[in-house]
């Protein structure tokens, strides 16, 4: 079955730690990948997008994430995390053949001070 | 700009009873809204996807018959759980899309069903 995977479920780190987060998919042909971030009590908010082009993508807050197209990856970055980047973080796919997204199972990031 | 809500942010019925669930795009007119559910600690499952005007398509294994789904305008899209059952109780998360701005969709604060 196709589908989103997303393989650290719950990751703890400390201030200024380095992340990164990983997305693999199995849809075939083109494909449009999303990486969104859910604060506590809040709803889905986008962090960034790839449709096409470079495939090194800067989302807001300092995140990015780079689409491999051989390993079907869309991992997400950051260079150093902070406490206020504590949420949960999913990754989205559109297959291209329609509209819908499909969500991987989420991580949740906890950053401790 | 897109802001999404939802009505209401908290329902609790008891078993059999029908509720009904809002999305409004505030700002913007929505050709495609989404309904999609979410267990705890789980990730969003798709469940239909509605097109103003038209009969809302519903992925596998959703009830349509269930889970009515209604999108009279380019702002608003109702699902209605009809004959809840505790099983039902979920989050609730709806999300809508412009033609024409890519694919991005911009989501609903959601809507937490209690069915007791």
């Amino acid at each position: 079955a196709q589908s989103v995977s997303q393989h650290n479920h719950h990751v703890i780190l400390s201030e200024a730690a380095s992340l990164e987060l990983g997305c693999n998919y199995s849809y075939g042909g083109t494909v449009n990948l999303f990486w969104y971030v859910q604060y506590p009590g809040q709803h889905l908010q986008l962090l960034l997008k790839y449709f096409s082009g470079d495939p090194l993508v800067k989302g807001i807050k300092g995140f990015e994430a780079e689409f491999i197209k051989s390993k079907f990856s869309f991992n997400l970055r950051k260079p150093s995390v902070q406490w206020s980047d504590t949420a949960e973080y999913f990754c989205a796919v559109n297959p291209g053949t329609g509209n819908q997204f499909y969500f991987g199972t989420g991580t949740s990031l906890t950053v401790i001070p | 700009g897109a802001v999404v809500s939802q009505h209401p942010s908290r329902v609790i019925c008891k078993s059999g009873t029908s509720v009904k669930i809002e999305c409004r795009s505030l700002d913007f007119q929505a050709t495609t809204m989404f309904w999609y559910r979410q267990f705890p600690k789980q990730s969003l499952m798709l469940m239909a996807t509605s097109n103003e005007g038209s009969k809302a398509t519903y992925e596998q294994g959703v009830e349509k018959d269930k889970f009515l789904i209604n999108h009279a305008s380019l702002t608003l899209s109702t699902l209605t759980v009809t004959s809840a059952h505790p099983e039902d109780s979920s989050f609730y998360i709806c999300s809508a899309s412009v033609e024409g701005l890519g694919y991005e969709q911009y989501f609903g604060p959601g809507t937490r069903l209690t069915v007791t």
